[in-house]
C-alpha cells in the first residue's frame, strides 16, 4: 500500500517562515493536497494541485513539489496557523493521507 | 453554500452494525464523487471509501474491505456508509468529503468536508 511520510511536529516563531514536508512515491505522479485541522474541527483544504489555494485561504500558504517530496510553506506564520496539517495523494492502491504534522507557532 | 451533514453515529457493541448518512446541499450532488474519511481519537486522518458520481466505481481501504459498504442516492442527495462487524479500532469521527480532480488530472483533493459523526465501538 502507498504511504506518505510527514514529520510529526514542527515549530515556527511568529512571523517567520515554515516548511512542512510530505514524502511518498505517489507524489512522483500526482501533486499533494494539503489540509489544516484545528482541534475539534473538520479538516480544511489549504493547497491543491501545483500551487492552488481555495477561496478564503491566505496567500501566505503555498505549495511546491520536487521528486517524491511535496512541501507546504507558510510565509509569515500567524498564531491562528497553529494546527495539524495533513498531506494527501492517490495512486493505484487508493487514497492516502500523511500521518500529520503538528505546527506550533511560538 | 455547499453543506455536508453527517448523521447516524453512536455507541455500538463489537460485532454490531451502524449506518451513517451524509446529506448534501448547495451543489449538484449527482455530479461529484464522494468519500468517507475517518479519524480515530487523537490520531490522523484515514481514508475509508469512495464512490463515483453514478456509483460505477467504488473503492475501500483494506482495513474496512468486506465489512463496510458505501452507497449513494442521487435523488435524495445523500451518501451512506453501512458498517458491519464493527471492531473497537473502528472507533472514530467519520467525515464525508466531496472529491475533486484538477483539470489537468495532476491532483486529487477533498474540497468540502462535513463536521463529522462519532462512532464508538465498545462493550
Amino acid at each position: 500500500s502507498s504511504e506518505l511520510t510527514q514529520d510529526p511536529a514542527v515549530s515556527v516563531a511568529l512571523g517567520q517562515t515554515v516548511r512542512i514536508t510530505c514524502q511518498g512515491d505517489s507524489l512522483r505522479s500526482y501533486y499533494a493536497s494539503w489540509y489544516q485541522q484545528k482541534p475539534g474541527q473538520a479538516p480544511v483544504l489549504v493547497i491543491y494541485g501545483k500551487n492552488n489555494r481555495p477561496s478564503g485561504i491566505p496567500d501566505r500558504f503555498s505549495g511546491s513539489s520536487s521528486g517524491n517530496t511535496a512541501s507546504l510553506t507558510i510565509t509569515g506564520a500567524q498564531a491562528e496557523d497553529e494546527a495539524d496539517y495533513y498531506c494527501n495523494s492517490r495512486d493505484s492502491s487508493g487514497t492516502v493521507f500523511g500521518g500529520g504534522t503538528k505546527l506550533t507557532v511560538l | 453554500e455547499v453543506q455536508l451533514v453527517e448523521s447516524g453515529g453512536g455507541l455500538v457493541k463489537p460485532g454490531g452494525s451502524l449506518r451513517l448518512s451524509c446529506a448534501a446541499s448547495g451543489f449538484t450532488f449527482s455530479s461529484y464523487s464522494m468519500n468517507w474519511v475517518r479519524q480515530a481519537p487523537g490520531k490522523g486522518l484515514e481514508w475509508v471509501s469512495s464512490i463515483s458520481s453514478s456509483s460505477s466505481y467504488i473503492y475501500y481501504a483494506d482495513s474496512v474491505k468486506g465489512r463496510f459498504t458505501i452507497s449513494r442516492d442521487n435523488a435524495k442527495n445523500s451518501l451512506y456508509l453501512q458498517m458491519n462487524s464493527l471492531r473497537a479500532e473502528d472507533t472514530a469521527v467519520y467525515y464525508c468529503a466531496r472529491d475533486r480532480l484538477t483539470p489537468d488530472s495532476s491532483s486529487f483533493y477533498f474540497d468540502y468536508w462535513g463536521q463529522g459523526t462519532l462512532v464508538t465501538v465498545s462493550s
